[in-house]
C-alpha cells in the first residue's frame, strides 16, 4: 500500500510569509507526528495527533507555528511569519496507534525541505 | 542528561568489518526500542525493534540492557551499502512518544 507523503517536496520562501505544509499519512493510521530536522542535527519533535486530536504540542517552537488534522487523515502544518532559523526538513510520520502496542514503530515521509530567504 | 545518547561517531570501517554501536537512555520507564537507518537526505527507516531477551536479524543483531539503560546495535560484515546514520529510538513512559537519539554515522569503505 502507499506510504505516508508529503507535500511540496521543496519550498523556497521569502523571510516574513507564511507557508503550510501537508503530510498524507498511510491510511488507517490514527497517528500522526511532526518533526523538524536541521541540516546535520537530530530529529526535533513538534507535534503529536490522535485521530484530529493533538494532546501532545510541546514541540512547537512559537506561536507561529500551527498544525491541524481533519478526517483523522491529511494534516497541515502552518508556519506563520517565517524565520531563517525555521529552515530545515519537516518529517511527517504515522502510525498504528500510540501506546497500545508497544513494539508499534513510525513511518515516515519523505520530507519537506523548507529554505527561508 | 539527555534523554537519548548516541556517538555521533563518524565510525569509518572496511567492508566486511564488524562494527557496534551502543545508546544510552535516561528514562527508566522506557518501554520500547528501536534503531532507525536514515541515509543522507533521506526520511528515517525502521531498522529492527530491539527485544529484551535481544533479537538478530541477518548481520544485525540488537541488544538491551535495562538495568544499565543501554542498547547496542552490532553490524557483522559490513557493506557499503551500510553506510547511514543510524538512530537509537526509545518509546518511553504512559505517553509513548518516540525520542530520538541525534544518531551515529557510519561510513563503509571499499
Amino acid at each position: 500500500g502507499a506510504g505516508v507523503s508529503q507535500s511540496p517536496s521543496n519550498k523556497v520562501t521569502e523571510k516574513g510569509k507564511d507557508v503550510e505544509l501537508r503530510c498524507d499519512p498511510i491510511s488507517g493510521h490514527t497517528a500522526l507526528y511532526w518533526y523538524r530536522q536541521r541540516l546535520g542535527q537530530g530529529l526535533e519533535f513538534l507535534i503529536y495527533f490522535q485521530g484530529n486530536s493533538a494532546p501532545d504540542k510541546s514541540g512547537l517552537p512559537s506561536d507561529r507555528f500551527s498544525a491541524e488534522r481533519t478526517g483523522e487523515s491529511v494534516s497541515t502544518l502552518t508556519i506563520q511569519r517565517t524565520q531563517q532559523e525555521d529552515s530545515a526538513v519537516y518529517l511527517c510520520a504515522s502510525s498504528l496507534e500510540r501506546t497500545s502496542i508497544p513494539q508499534e514503530s513510525q513511518y515516515f515521509g519523505p520530507g519537506t525541505r523548507l529554505t527561508v530567504l | 542528561r539527555k534523554e537519548v545518547e548516541q556517538d555521533p561517531g563518524p565510525f569509518n570501517v572496511p567492508e566486511g568489518a564488524t562494527v557496534a554501536f551502543n545508546c544510552t537512555y535516561s528514562n527508566s520507564a522506557s518501554q520500547s526500542f528501536f534503531w532507525y537507518r536514515q541515509d543522507c537526505r533521506k526520511e528515517p527507516k525502521l531498522l529492527m525493534s530491539v527485544y529484551s531477551s535481544g533479537n538478530e536479524d541477518g548481520r544485525f543483531t540488537a541488544q538491551l540492557n535495562r538495568a544499565s539503560q543501554y542498547i547496542s546495535l552490532l553490524i557483522r560484515d559490513s557493506k557499503l551499502s551500510d553506510s547511514a546514520t543510524y538512530l537509537c529510538v526509545v518509546k518511553g513512559g504512559s505517553q509513548g512518544n518516540l525520542i530520538f537519539g541525534k544518531g551515529t554515522k557510519l561510513s563503509v569503505k571499499p
